[in-house]
């Protein structure tokens, strides 16, 4: 049961111009969301974040939205530069009850290209 | 930012062997770590949190005998995969949460890439 899903695996992007990347979420439990680009065989960056009380959040070039009602986050990127390629995976967190614990679950991750 | 260091970055070892991941946070104190998986080309897949002072919780299917985690201190959890199979070769990640201020961020170590002959 894939909780996070990012249903686009990759995306191209002119320079200059806004990426676009999304990611859908399930279960309504989640409270906090994050951001993180990845190269391979390197740990994931964090990038930027978003509690589930706001629907925006803004960091330089990087701003997340979040659409509660429709269980949709996506993180926008301006102006795209070429250095921005790589792997960037949203990630949903909740508390487990039972546990005590939080649990960070990953979506499946988009591929970006940006070309020069 | 924060500052999660992990080791080593890559290990070869022969079948039946142990080894043993380091994940350390260098410049803040995490309660919690959690340790990830990942295959090629597909995303980052919990095993386990890890709870200092406290035992590990794992994820479904993830074996704890194999897969032994020790939280001993704030700033450090280690990983140690028993008895290594092929199976296991994988490249895997720590990560360590950190909580400032009402906002909490997710910091991840540089990764271990397992090989296991």
């Amino acid at each position: 049961d894939q909780q996070v899903k990012q249903n686009s695996p990759s995306l191209s992007v002119q320079e200059g111009r806004i990426s676009i990347l999304n990611c859908d979420y399930t279960n309504s439990m989640f409270d906090y969301f994050l951001w993180y680009k990845k190269y391979p065989a390197e740990g994931p960056t964090f990038l930027i974040s978003i509690s589930s009380i706001k629907d925006k959040n803004e960091d330089g070039r990087f701003t997340v939205f979040l659409n509660k009602s429709a269980k949709h986050l996506s993180l926008h990127i301006v102006p795209s530069q070429p250095g921005d390629s790589a792997v960037y995976f949203c990630a949903a967190k909740r508390f487990i009850t039972t546990s005590g614990t939080y649990k960070y679950i990953f979506g499946t991750g988009t591929r970006l290209k940006v070309l020069a | 930012g924060a500052v999660v260091s992990q080791h080593p970055s890559w290990v070869i070892c022969k079948s039946g062997t142990s080894v043993k991941i380091e994940c350390r946070s260098l410049d803040f104190q995490a309660t919690t770590m959690f340790w990830y998986r990942q295959f090629p080309k597909q995303s980052l897949m919990l095993m386990a949190t890890s709870n200092e002072g406290s035992k590990a919780t794992y994820e479904q299917g993830v074996e704890k005998d194999k897969f032994l985690i020790n939280h001993a201190s704030l700033t450090l959890s280690t990983l140690t995969v028993t008895s290594a199979h092929p199976e296991d070769s994988s490249f895997y990640i720590c990560s360590a949460r950190d909580v400032w201020g009402g906002d909490e961020k997710l910091f991840f170590g540089s990764g271990t890439q397992l090989s296991v002959l």
